[in-house]
């Protein structure tokens, strides 16, 4: 069993519509867990991370943990073409990062 | 501020060769991570720089290897080249003051293996 599971998708919706993505982790011992955006032949950006169990909200993203279940979450409303791009959660442990597969998002106009 | 820069962009090398792929470090940063993304996947942590030494080290075999230079930029290195090294391989740097949530990635290296 991976450490991150992330459903690879793709996902495709229409402009304005709102997007969840989803990841599942094994590993209690995480510290932190960060949502990445990976546009084409570019390297991972970082949006968001938290550490808590909880929403964090940051504009149109809103990143969502629950430790006792090992789901996160990241929603992006009023999607955009911009936003099209492949998603990455993450979790930190010992100073390294544990990624998951990836989700490819399009957002049509 | 430049952001953390990655040389070569592109590199074609055959099965057997040896390659070195390059990374300057964001301003201020000193920690060097290296990983390797395959194909329709995340990335994986190779090993992480710093003071000059490997601090930490992923799940790779000893034909990657790395380094650190006094001025806080690193290379990877792969000998003996399988198909299976194609990726893109990507460098992040981060500051030792700080955690990994900090953690600023290059554009990454495309590496095919022929």
């Amino acid at each position: 069993q991976k450490e991150v599971e992330q459903d690879p998708g793709p996902l495709s919706v229409p402009e304005g519509a709102i997007v969840s993505l989803n990841c599942t982790y094994s590993n209690s011992a995480f510290q932190y867990f960060m949502w990445y955006r990976q546009y084409s032949r570019k390297g991972p950006e970082l949006l968001m991370y938290t550490y808590s169990s909880g929403n964090k909200e940051d504009g149109r993203f809103t990143a969502q943990v629950d430790k006792s279940s090992k789901y996160i979450s990241l929603f992006i409303r009023d999607s955009q073409p911009s936003d099209s791009a492949t998603y990455l959660c993450a979790m930190m442990t010992t100073d390294k990062l544990i990624f998951g597969t990836g989700t490819r998002l399009q957002v049509f106009p | 501020d430049a952001g953390v820069t990655q040389s070569p962009t592109h590199l074609i090398k055959t099965r057997g060769q040896q390659v070195t792929l390059r990374c300057s470090p964001k301003s201020g940063h000193d920690t060097v991570s290296w990983y390797q993304q395959a194909l329709g996947q995340g990335p994986q942590f190779i090993f992480q720089y710093y003071e000059e030494e490997e601090r930490q080290r992923g799940n790779f075999p000893d034909r990657f290897s790395g380094h650190q230079f006094p001025n806080y930029s690193s290379e990877l290195n792969v000998n003996a080249l399988l198909l299976g090294d194609s990726a893109l391989y990507l460098c992040a740097s981060t500051n030792s003051g700080g955690a990994n949530t900090e953690a600023f990635f290059g554009q990454g290296t495309r590496l095919t293996v022929v």
